[in-house]
């Protein structure tokens, strides 16, 4: 299995402000995604963070808005930019080691937008 | 990306077994059906998934039909802690996961 280090794990922030999630994995992963899950609602999926090359997000989502990061095979980070309470949510991070194997999920980043 | 059909909630007793249903009628040849699912409070976890034949572990099995149109996750004697919420996925190799609605297991002590 994988080891998955979300941070933080809950935020309560003021509107206009960013914050910034951290995804940190104990062991090399080829695919490493993001996802949104609003109050009572499924995942959806925001992007496809790319080691070494621009994420690639889903309709919906720019990154303007919510900027990705993944500077190596174990790291990764999610910003939501200029907060409003719509972007109250939680944020999983989830990676897979091999070709269409089981997917991994960090314990997510419940954010609250005041 | 192919869909998937499940029931919005099914409920069982406890000790019972759970036959979750799943259609996917549009499912291409390279989609591997994959089960997820999401205790309360707690992110998706990993059940079982398969190709074309039937697969069991430890926590499930999977029957999947011979036209692979639809299949079923299993829960072989159902406990309080298996309530959560069922995602039946279709994931065509290394490609995205997409969720859908997701079925809601209600278990009856």
């Amino acid at each position: 299995s994988a080891v998955i280090s979300q941070k933080p794990s809950r935020d309560i922030c003021q509107r206009g402000t960013s914050l910034t999630i951290q995804c940190q994995v104990d062991s090399q992963v080829t695919m490493m995604f993001w996802y949104r899950q609003q109050p009572g609602q499924s995942l959806t999926l925001i992007a496809t963070a790319n080691q070494g090359s621009e994420a690639t997000y889903e309709s919906g989502f720019v990154i303007d808005k919510f900027p990705i990061s993944r500077p190596n095979l174990t790291f990764s980070t999610l910003t939501v930019s200029n907060m409003s309470p719509e972007d109250s949510s939680i944020y999983l991070c989830s990676v897979d080691r091999l070709t269409n194997e089981k997917l991994f999920f960090g314990s997510g980043t419940q954010l609250s937008v005041l | 990306d192919a869909k998937t059909t499940q029931p919005n909630s099914m409920e069982s007793n406890e000790e019972e077994p759970v036959h979750l249903p799943c259609n996917h009628s549009t499912i291409s040849g390279t989609d591997y059906i994959h089960w997820y699912r999401q205790l309360p409070s707690q992110g998706p976890e990993y059940v079982i998934h398969g190709l074309t034949s039937n697969v069991n572990n430890r926590m499930a099995s999977l029957a999947i039909a011979e036209d692979r149109k639809s299949s079923t996750l299993i829960l072989h004697r159902a406990t309080l802690r298996d309530a959560a919420v069922y995602y039946c996925i279709l994931r065509d190799r290394d490609d995205k996961i997409i969720f859908g609605k997701g079925t809601r297991l209600h278990i009856l002590p």
